[in-house]
């Protein structure tokens, strides 16, 4: 297994456009989250999904944000009309449920809104 | 702010021991962890604990857990450059991880 993987590793957007990121978990876990890192600042969490449902979001994620896990495996998280306060490291892990051994975090996708 | 408080920095000669604290807030956390992450990438679990243990060893790795006071510590023995890094402590909280802000973690020759 490779790990959990983020694409892309870096993006760089204009305000006001749509981004989307992609994030592979582990094949057999079936938790995925989704963390937002800003500088000097601990990961915050934005939402998770158990296999294909949406359990839990964040106050932090406002309605121009959204999040998919469509067939329980990989998830995206696209920010829509996006604003300079969005640029952070986006982090996705993952986990299975029932075990409390942590989560496997990706490396991450780093978002500059210029 | 978050929950999970730690200090901000900690600076340590090569080959001292590093001991980085963190308060957390909810005693009926179950498991407690320390989190690494070095420069532009994601972070690494390096430990956790259970809070029906008091400490855990783990090769140069020693945490200690004050359930009374809240208080986890993570010791480095024989800290290396390799350790240089930000080091986050989180708590299982309502089926999710909460993290402090991190303590960087800076090993001078």
């Amino acid at each position: 297994d490779t790990g959990v993987s983020q694409n892309p590793r870096h993006k760089i957007t204009k305000r006001g456009q749509n981004v989307t990121f992609r994030c592979d978990p582990i094949s057999e876990h079936n938790r995925l989250y989704w963390y937002r890192q800003t500088l000097g600042q601990g990961p915050e969490f934005l939402t998770y999904f158990q296999n294909e449902a949406q359990l839990e979001k964040s106050r932090l994620l406002s309605d121009r944000f959204s999040a998919e896990r469509p067939k329980g495996s990989f998830s995206t998280l696209e920010i829509q009309r996006t604003e300079q306060g969005d640029s952070a490291m986006y982090l996705c892990a993952s986990s299975l449920a029932g075990e409390n051994y942590g989560y496997t975090f990706g490396s991450g996708t780093r978002l500059t809104v210029v | 702010g978050e929950d999970v408080e730690q200090s901000l920095f900690l600076s340590v000669r090569e080959g001292d021991s590093s001991v980085i604290n963190c308060t957390y807030t909810d005693s009926s956390s179950t498991y407690l962890y320390w989190y690494k992450q070095e420069p532009g990438a994601g972070l690494q679990l390096l430990t956790y604990i259970f809070s029906n243990m008091d400490m855990k060893q783990d090769q140069r790795l020693t945490v200690l857990l004050n359930k009374k006071d809240k208080h986890l510590s993570l010791r480095i023995a024989d800290t290396q450059t390799g350790d240089s890094a930000i080091y986050f402590c989180a708590e299982m909280r309502f089926d999710k991880l909460s993290f402090g802000a991190g303590t960087t973690v800076t090993v001078r020759a």
